[in-house]
């Protein structure tokens, strides 16, 4: 079974531009999460989706956007880059939005802003 | 707010030996989920083990168990026969139960970078 796909891996932006990352879930899995990682911040949640429907949303401004496709693909958006929004940001898949539910992660994709 | 606090940026153990990681949190909520998850330097996060707060028995998974104190917040990671393989970055991670609000977010730790010594 694949497990959780994020795209691209790396990528470098400038300051202003912005980007979208892509995440495929676990086949079955209705739920994406997406989180950002950065050596001062560490590990915060940005939002969840599930059937298409943001369910929760952590404290981002809203540069910060996502979608959820019919097939469960997730796709999440920064507009208007800035220098601190170079981290790793790292996708994660559930079979239901459940808090109980095992959440398996994607290796993440590296953005660089410069 | 909850808040998820990891004291130790780094701990070394000897390989074969017994490591302690320590995790404490801070709830107003009585459904909540506990986990650690570790990350090793290919940035995956993997689940290493959960707790669910209702539970009293501590989780157990192979060389990993947890002892889980609920009236004093408190939620230790221990790693028995420690392998180089352990040696990562583990975060402890909170996850409210939201039977009321309806929201499940996800709050970390720090992390603690463990060192395995051959």
């Amino acid at each position: 079974k694949a497990g959780v796909t994020q795209t691209p891996r790396y990528l470098i932006k400038t300051r202003g531009q912005q980007v979208t990352l892509s995440c495929s879930p676990i086949s079955g899995h209705r739920s994406v999460s997406w989180y950002q990682q950065t050596p001062g911040q560490g590990l915060q949640f940005l939002f969840e989706y599930f059937s298409e429907t943001q369910r929760n949303k952590g404290n981002f401004p809203g540069r910060f956007s996502g979608r959820q496709f019919s097939n469960s693909r997730s796709e999440m958006n920064v507009s208007t880059l800035e220098l601190g929004d170079s981290a790793l940001y790292l996708c994660a898949s559930s079979l239901v939005a459940s808090s109980g539910n095992t959440i398996y992660f994607g290796e993440g994709s590296w953005l660089t802003v410069v | 707010a909850q808040t998820v606090t990891q004291s130790q940026p780094e701990m070394s153990v000897q390989e074969a030996e017994t490591v302690t990681l320590s995790c404490t949190y801070d709830t107003s909520e009585s459904d909540y989920y506990l986990f650690w998850y570790k990350q090793p330097p290919s940035r995956q996060m993997i689940l290493v083990i959960r707790q669910e707060a209702y539970k009293q028995q501590n989780a157990t998974e192979n060389r990993f168990s947890v002892n889980f104190q609920k009236a004093a917040k408190s939620f230790s990671l221990k790693i028995s026969d420690s392998q180089l393989g352990d040696a990562a970055m583990y975060f402890c991670a909170y996850r409210s139960g939201g039977s009321t609000s309806g929201t499940y977010k996800y709050i970390f730790g720090t992390g603690t970078r463990l060192k395995v010594l051959a």
